[in-house]
């Protein structure tokens, strides 16, 4: 019974150019969420969402980032015209649902390092 | 501001000694859960305690909560090396059940 599974682990990109950062749930899973980690530092919310919908995308930045989950995939987090903040560990959650004693599992995360 | 401190921000202790690391939050809150990060990796989940609990075990680890004072402590009991990591706290967002506030973490690193 897999985890979460995230992928790249490892992604190296340059100033201007985008990053696609993948994540499959867990089996049965369909609420998935994306957080951001600096170096120590606490995971900081960036997006929640469901099949095909974006429930609470409250910690993403305006500009350049953007999450999907479709109908058929993994869930994608997308950075347009990364900038040397961008450089961080994405980590991805998944639940079975909402409710207060349904704790998130995480994948390993993708590290992230802008050029 | 972070919903969830923790404190203290670094232990060092040996093997066998017992690690207690705190908690405090700001909100009213449902319930508040522990995890913790090996180096590199993501987070695994160890405890959830309710609002309407004060205290709950699983194997070492030992949790309380105090919602008067707002703080929660993890006490990891008879530490092993394989406990290095970092342990955060979470509460679910005051009115959203659904994104976890992180603390900072306390790093924890036990000697053999």
């Amino acid at each position: 019974n897999a985890g979460v599974m995230q992928n790249p682990r490892h992604l190296v990109r340059r100033r201007g150019q985008e990053a696609r950062l993948r994540c499959s749930p867990m089996k049965g899973h369909s609420h998935v969420y994306w957080y951001r980690q600096l170096p120590e530092e606490g995971l900081k919310f960036m997006v929640y969402l469901q099949k095909e919908n974006i429930i609470d995308e409250s910690g993403m930045p305006k500009e350049r980032f953007s999450a999907e989950f479709p109908k058929e995939g993994p869930s994608i987090l997308r950075i347009q015209q990364v900038v040397r903040g961008d450089s961080a560990a994405y980590f991805c959650a998944s639940s079975p649902g909402t409710g207060e004693d349904q704790p998130q599992h995480f994948g390993d995360g993708t590290r992230l390092s802008i050029l | 501001s972070q919903q969830g401190e923790e404190d203290p921000q670094a232990l060092s202790i040996q093997e066998g000694e017992n690690a207690t690391m705190n908690c405090s939050y700001k909100t009213s809150i449902n319930n508040l859960q522990w995890y913790r990060q090996n180096s590199g990796r993501g987070l695994v989940h160890l405890i959830l305690i309710r609002s309407n609990e004060r205290e709950k075990h699983s194997g070492r680890l030992r949790v309380t909560l105090d919602t008067s004072k707002k703080s929660s402590s993890l006490l990891i009991t008879a530490s092993r090396a394989a406990d290095t990591a970092s342990y955060f706290c979470a509460t679910p967002h005051y009115g959203n059940t659904d994104k976890l506030i992180f603390g900072t973490g306390t790093r924890l690193q036990v000697f053999p």
